[in-house]
């Protein structure tokens, strides 16, 4: 299958700090990536819709100033977390389309202190 | 919008038996339907899907049927092995080249030797 890497792959960050997850379409270009969410014991939760040259669509219940989309390119969409609260650790999972499927990267740990 | 309920939660089967996972989907314009395998902190892995115009799909020990008036589908796993052990995540998509996704509640799958 296509590949998807995700980079971090964790990190620590202080609350009120501000953290940057990058997400990469490896052997394909990827128009559009799709961001998850997934607690621990919990199932993925879809955050937005990155749509790349164009502005990301954000499902219900989901802060767009808090949680920032860019898709620059055709094979990289960013997420930056802004002002991290604890509340906001989490494991973070990108995807992109290809094949006629979705492939995931390998998840940012994200652990805010 | 799309709501997927899967069941069992935990599903424990001695190796060599089969496993069965249900789900059921809320919107009837959903038509794409992947099943993901994680293991505990990797990246969700597609093992087989199923589009909306076929009523069942086999690779190898896995098969997954769909029934579109019931609106739901189901994972079939036979001759199970230790390796088969994860969470399995069935999903649903209206778009049927494998975009965006609306997972289940995921079933963690225990295969005692």
């Amino acid at each position: 299958g296509a590949v998807v890497s995700q980079h971090p792959s964790w990190v620590i960050c202080k609350s009120g700090t501000s953290v940057k997850i990058e997400c990469r379409s490896l052997d394909f270009q990827a128009t559009t990536m799709f961001w998850y969410r997934q607690f621990p014991k919990q199932s993925l939760m879809l955050m937005a819709t990155s749509n790349e040259g164009s502005k990301a669509t954000y499902e219900q219940g989901v802060e767009k100033d808090k949680f920032l989309i860019n898709h620059a390119s055709l094979t990289l969409s960013t997420l930056t977390v802004t002002s991290a609260h604890p509340e906001d650790s989490s494991f973070y999972i990108c995807s992109a389309r290809a094949d006629r499927a979705s492939f995931f990267g390998q998840g940012t740990r994200l652990t805010v202190v | 919008g799309e709501n997927v309920e899967q069941h069992p939660s935990t599903l424990s089967v001695q190796e060599g038996d089969s496993a069965v996972i249900k789900c059921t989907y809320s919107d009837s314009a959903s038509n794409y339907f992947p099943w993901y395998k994680q293991e505990l902190g990797k990246r969700p892995q597609l093992i087989i899907d199923i589009r909306s115009n076929v009523g069942e799909k086999k690779d190898q020990r896995i098969a997954v049927t769909l029934n579109k008036t019931a609106k739901h589908f189901s994972l079939h796993i036979t001759e199970t092995q230790p390796e088969d052990s994860a969470v399995y995540f069935c999903a649903a998509s209206k778009d049927n080249q494998g975009g965006k996704l609306i997972f289940g509640q995921g079933t963690e799958l225990s295969v005692k030797p």
